[in-house]
């Protein structure tokens, strides 16, 4: 199985501010395709997981464009520019290259 | 719009089994595959398996093989997932989950979620 490691377990930003989460697999998710098989989800209290970014850096529809995913092979990172706080939540990444697919532990985002 | 409406939640005593069912409506049922992810209390997601109503073939888990059934009904746009020979480690949220699936092909990420269902086993 890929195992896929987040970085930090909990991170707390100041509004406006910049929040990094970063994203390690245990093995290349890069395709023959120059794909990334690499998704990002966030997932708010009582709530289910919402799709953000997938293709690595694609953002999904709707999705606020202070929301950015980067990163090839095995390190990828998940940025958020301009921190506001309705984007307090629990952050994952899902890598989709082999099955089982498996996320990262989350990272979970609060406000300093 | 898609919408995704799970059972409800379930209480199970431990070695019982549990069937949650997953209501598809607002697209072509067939055309797009269905995962199931759950999640312990307090804990991370974890991908059981997946089904493709069209054909119903079914890709499990590992971990899961042998314990758990997906199943559909394309007569109501319902998927379902049995658990068997449930634990106490069972006890989660589970979610289903639709494959943003296109003419060249699945893609195993998730989009969107239903509002997910409660399993608690306890004795």
């Amino acid at each position: 199985d890929i195992v896929m490691t987040q970085s930090p377990d909990s991170l707390a930003v100041s509004l406006g501010e910049r929040a990094t989460i970063n994203c390690k697999s245990s093995q290349s998710v890069l395709y023959i395709n120059n794909k990334n098989y690499l998704a990002w989800y966030q997932q708010k209290p009582g709530q289910p997981p919402k799709l953000l970014i997938y293709w690595a850096s694609t953002r999904e529809s709707g999705v606020p464009d202070r929301f950015s995913g980067s990163g090839s092979r095995t390190d990828f990172t998940l940025t958020i520019s301009s921190l506001q706080a309705e984007d307090v939540a629990v952050y994952y990444c899902q890598q989709y290259y082999s099955g089982p697919y498996t996320f990262g532990q989350g990272t979970k985002l609060e406000i300093k | 719009q898609v919408q995704l409406v799970q059972s409800g939640a379930e209480v199970k005593k431990p070695g019982a089994s549990v069937k949650v069912s997953c209501k598809a409506s607002g697209y072509s049922f067939t055309t797009y595959s269905m995962h199931w992810v759950r999640q312990a209390p307090g804990q991370g997601l974890e991908w059981m398996g997946r089904i493709n109503p069209s054909g119903g073939s079914t890709y499990y888990a590992p971990k899961f093989q042998g314990r758990v059934t997906m199943t559909r009904d394309t007569s109501t746009s319902t998927v379902y997932m049995d658990l068997s020979s449930l634990r106490s480690e069972d006890t989660a949220v589970y979610y289903c989950a639709r494959d943003p699936c296109s003419d060249g092909g699945c893609y195993n990420w998730f989009d969107p979620w239903g509002q997910g269902t409660l399993v608690t086993v306890s004795s």
